[in-house]
């Protein structure tokens, strides 16, 4: 079964620095990966998808994440965080069962808070 | 930019009433799906649905839980019975395709409180 973890339950950091928000995922065969952002009061937001080729992806507001094999992660990046950037960010995974997977297995999210 | 709407936002009901929460996907997508998300806890598959059927479902979709596609339009999940463990963020999404590189858009979210 594919899993994903995302170990820290909250990511502080002050605005303009960098910032990044951990993921590391399970699967048999090759992931297809998502990062969604979630603010109050608001359903889940896309950023971005790792689906294949460049390990460095770049999505919606300044984020990309980078996939590595290896380690099996994809972390989040920022360059420069902002204060409006304060939300709940989750990771998710779908992977080829064989028999038709549509789900995303989703990590617990990790809030990300910063300060002026 | 087109968007996920559900009604209502906020569902306040008493244990073993029946409740429908509605969803209108992206207007030219052809599959769709219900997740919940019990409060501090993941995000969960319910079911995905295409064609007027069901492609998939969770241990979680029990046959207290139905969905329909009613009209051109609109998206449903009924629960018959609600139970006090049904308290959750309901989430409705949709997407163009089937395929595991598709994205999948979500609505904003219908809280369900079962009293």
């Amino acid at each position: 079964a594919q899993s994903v973890a995302q170990p820290e339950d909250q990511v502080n950091v002050a605005e303009g620095n960098p910032l990044t928000v951990k993921c590391t995922y399970s699967v048999s065969g090759n992931p297809y990966l998502f990062w969604y952002v979630q603010y109050p009061n608001r359903g889940l937001q896309f950023l971005l998808k790792y689906i294949t080729g460049d390990n460095l992806v770049k999505g919606s507001y300044g984020f990309e994440a980078e996939f590595n094999k290896s380690q099996t992660s994809f972390h989040l990046k920022k360059p420069s965080a902002l204060v409006s950037d304060s939300a709940l960010y989750f990771c998710a995974v779908r992977a080829y069962s064989g028999a038709g997977s549509y789900q995303l297995t989703f990590g617990k999210g990790t809030k990300l808070s910063v300060r002026p | 930019e087109p968007e996920v709407t559900q009604t209502p936002s906020h569902q306040v009901t008493q244990m073993g009433q029946e409740v429908i929460l509605r969803c209108v996907p992206i207007s030219n997508h052809l599959y769709f799906y219900w997740y919940r998300q019990i409060l501090g806890q993941k995000v969960e598959f319910l079911v995905s649905f295409y064609n007027n059927e069901i492609s998939e479902k969770s241990e979680i979709f029990d046959d207290q839980f139905s969905v329909e596609r009613p009209d051109g339009s609109n998206f449903t999940l009924k629960i018959r019975s609600t139970k006090l463990e049904d308290s959750a963020m309901y989430f409705c999404a949709s997407s163009a395709g089937s395929d595991r590189t598709d994205t999948q858009y979500f609505g904003p979210g219908t809280r369900l409180t079962v009293l």
